[in-house]
């Protein structure tokens, strides 16, 4: 069964700290679509990133970067020189086309809290 | 444009109103979907309209009832819901269910739903 695990409920650091954000993810399926998305306070969830299961690349944007893992099953959010503005919750969500059929499993969610 | 808008942002209903929620995006989407987020979880799945036909639905009460009049436009109207129904409502959109390389959903802002 696919499974979505971010073992931090909560993260609070203070301001320009480096954070990083966990997931490990479990599926039988060899083609499958990983994904961060961002809830900041108002609600409105903001996609991050997709990656595919074919794509261990890393990926950097500004101050935020992936690391995938197919070895760990783990993808890995962190971000540099944080920022007030990063407070939100993070989920991360994986994507396969077994039970879900391409519907999105979720993870908890992380709370991050920066302060000033 | 990534933009989904929902309306209205905030509703009180009692428990033997009749209120509808709205959902627009104009990127060409032909999947839209309707979660429920309660407090401090992820989105839970609710409807999935792919093409402008219900694709699935996942086992919600028939006080819930969904309506997508065009490929730009999701409704969800509301009939004798019960306290435990105050949750945000999340609508989002997909380029294609069945495409999962480009399978990542842009969400609205919500609409935050109180039933007393």
């Amino acid at each position: 069964a696919q499974k979505v695990t971010q073992a931090q409920t909560e993260i609070s650091v203070v301001e320009k700290e480096d954070v990083t954000l966990d997931c490990v993810y479990e599926t039988r399926d060899t083609t499958y679509y990983l994904f961060w998305y961002k809830q900041p306070p108002s609600g409105e969830l903001v996609f991050l990133i997709r990656r595919n299961s074919f794509d261990e690349q890393n990926e950097i944007s500004g101050r935020y970067s992936w690391n995938f893992q197919k070895s760990t099953s783990s993808f890995n959010f962190t971000i540099t020189a944080s920022q007030v503005v990063d407070s939100a919750v993070y989920f991360c969500a994986l994507s396969d086309g077994s039970d879900s059929n391409y519907q999105l499993i979720w993870g908890a969610g992380t709370k991050l809290i920066i302060k000033p | 444009d990534t933009e989904v808008t929902q309306t209205p942002k905030h509703l009180v209903m009692g428990m033997t109103n009749k209120k509808s929620l709205k959902c627009e995006q104009h990127m060409g989407h032909r999947a839209m979907y309707w979660y429920k987020q309660k407090a401090k979880k992820p989105p839970e799945l609710m409807f999935v309209y792919s093409y402008e036909k219900l694709s699935i639905n996942e086992s919600v009460p028939s006080r819930f009832s969904p309506e997508c009049p065009n490929s730009s436009l999701l409704n969800l109207h509301l009939h004798a819901l019960q306290p435990e129904d105050s949750a945000l409502y999340l609508c989002a959109s997909s380029q294609d269910p069945f495409d999962p390389g480009e399978y990542e959903q842009y969400f609205g802002p919500g609409t935050r739903l109180t039933v007393t």
